[in-house]
Order: structure tokens, then C-alpha cells, then sequence
């Protein structure tokens, strides 16, 4: 079965800064998509980021990257130029069927 | 369109108590499913469907059945509510049956709390 990791349950980053969430997943498969969602505390799901398994470069979304490792079953988000706006649940999300989730990393942005 | 819609946002239940918690879309998404949420373990998949007619288990299916008689609704039922069954629920469609290309859209979500 596939799993994802996510291996910090809670982070913080200053206001203007960088900061990296990790996630890796297990896998037989080849072909599948992968994806960073956020929730706020209004609790609402919102992709921020997708990555298809088959395409080499990262994702990139305005102030939000990913690091995309195939061989080694990594997915790490990056945001940049931190806004307290991104203060946040992020989930990270394997799809082939169906979506299987990370238990999540909370995001503190300190002003 | 409105996306994917879920009712009620909030519901108190007494153990043992039944109810639906409704979810319809209006995209003419193929693929729908439920999630719990739950402090710590991230969305748990509980009953999906790749079109209408079929529905299978996810991950935590006990204590809830699901249909799917027509491509916009997909009820999840509660037979004998729980306390265990206290959650968020969301209920999330993407526009394919049986693939993994597309991404899924989230309803607002429904907390639900089991005395």
C-alpha cells in the first residue's frame, strides 16, 4: 500500500524568510501525480502545488516550489519570502487511486 | 458552478443516533470520496466511488455506508453514531473514474460531534 511521510509535525519560519516541509511516500508504481495542499483555519483544502511523477523539472507556484527526488521518493515543499498569510496545515498527497495523505506539518509564521 | 458542497457544516448526534451527511458537485466529476479528519492523523479515506453505481471501502469504512445513484450526489450514512466518530468530515471529487491525473476539489467540510 502507499504511504506518505511527513516527518515534522510543526515548524516555524520568520516573516520574509525560506522555509522547506518535507515528505517522502512509498510507491511501486511509475506513473502518478503528487500534491501539496494547505488548510487555514478556516479548515478549507486548497492545493497549492501539484508535481506529475513522469515530468523531471519541480513545480513551481509564485512563492511555492517543490524538490521533486523520484529515486528517492522525495517531495519537499518550498516557500519562499514567508507571509503570515502561510500560516497553515500542509499536506502532502500521493494520487493514484485514490489520494492517500501525510498527517500534516503545521507552519507557525513568526511577524 | 458552486464546486463540491457539503451539509450540514455542523451536527451534535447522540450515540446511537443515525444521519446522512450529504455531498453533491455540479462539475460532472466521475470520482468522489469522503475523508475523516482527525487531530494528528491526517485525512483518512473512508468510502470512494468511480462512478456512479460504484462505490469501494477506504481505509476506515466501518460504521458508514455510501451510494452513489446519481454523478453529482454522494451521501455518506451513518447507521449508529459513535463516539469514535467524532470528526471532520470532507467529502472531495475530481473529474476522472479511474485515474490519478487530476486533482481532487474539497468541500468546506461538516464537524461532526457524537455524544
Amino acid at each position: 500500500a502507499q504511504t506518505v511521510t511527513q516527518s515534522q509535525p510543526e515548524m516555524s519560519v520568520q516573516e520574509a524568510e525560506t522555509v522547506t516541509l518535507s515528505c517522502t511516500y512509498d510507491t511501486s508504481e511509475s506513473d502518478y501525480y503528487l500534491f501539496w495542499y494547505k488548510q487555514p483555519p478556516s479548515r478549507q483544502m486548497i492545493l497549492v502545488i501539484r508535481q506529475e511523477a513522469y515530468k523531471q523539472q519541480n513545480a513551481t507556484e509564485n512563492r511555492f516550489s517543490v524538490n521533486f527526488q523520484k529515486a528517492a521518493k522525495s517531495f519537499s515543499l518550498k516557500i519562499s519570502d514567508s507571509q503570515l498569510g502561510d500560516a497553515a496545515m500542509y499536506f502532502c498527497a500521493y494520487s493514484y487511486t485514490p489520494l492517500v495523505f501525510g498527517k500534516g506539518t503545521r507552519l507557525s509564521v513568526i511577524a | 458552478n458552486a464546486g463540491v458542497t457539503q451539509t450540514p457544516k455542523f451536527q451534535v448526534l447522540k450515540t446511537g443516533q443515525s444521519m446522512t451527511l450529504q455531498c453533491a458537485q455540479d462539475m460532472n466529476h466521475e470520482y468522489m470520496s469522503w475523508y475523516r479528519q482527525d487531530p494528528g492523523m491526517g485525512l483518512r479515506l473512508i468510502h470512494y466511488s468511480v462512478g456512479a453505481g460504484i462505490t469501494d471501502q477506504g481505509e476506515v469504512p466501518n460504521g458508514y455506508n455510501v451510494s452513489r445513484s446519481t454523478t453529482e450526489d454522494f451521501p455518506l450514512r451513518l447507521l449508529s453514531a459513535a463516539p469514535s466518530q467524532t470528526s471532520v468530515y470532507f467529502c472531495a471529487s475530481r473529474l476522472e473514474g479511474g485515474g490519478h491525473t487530476d486533482t481532487q476539489y474539497f468541500g468546506p467540510g461538516t464537524r461532526l460531534t457524537v455524544l
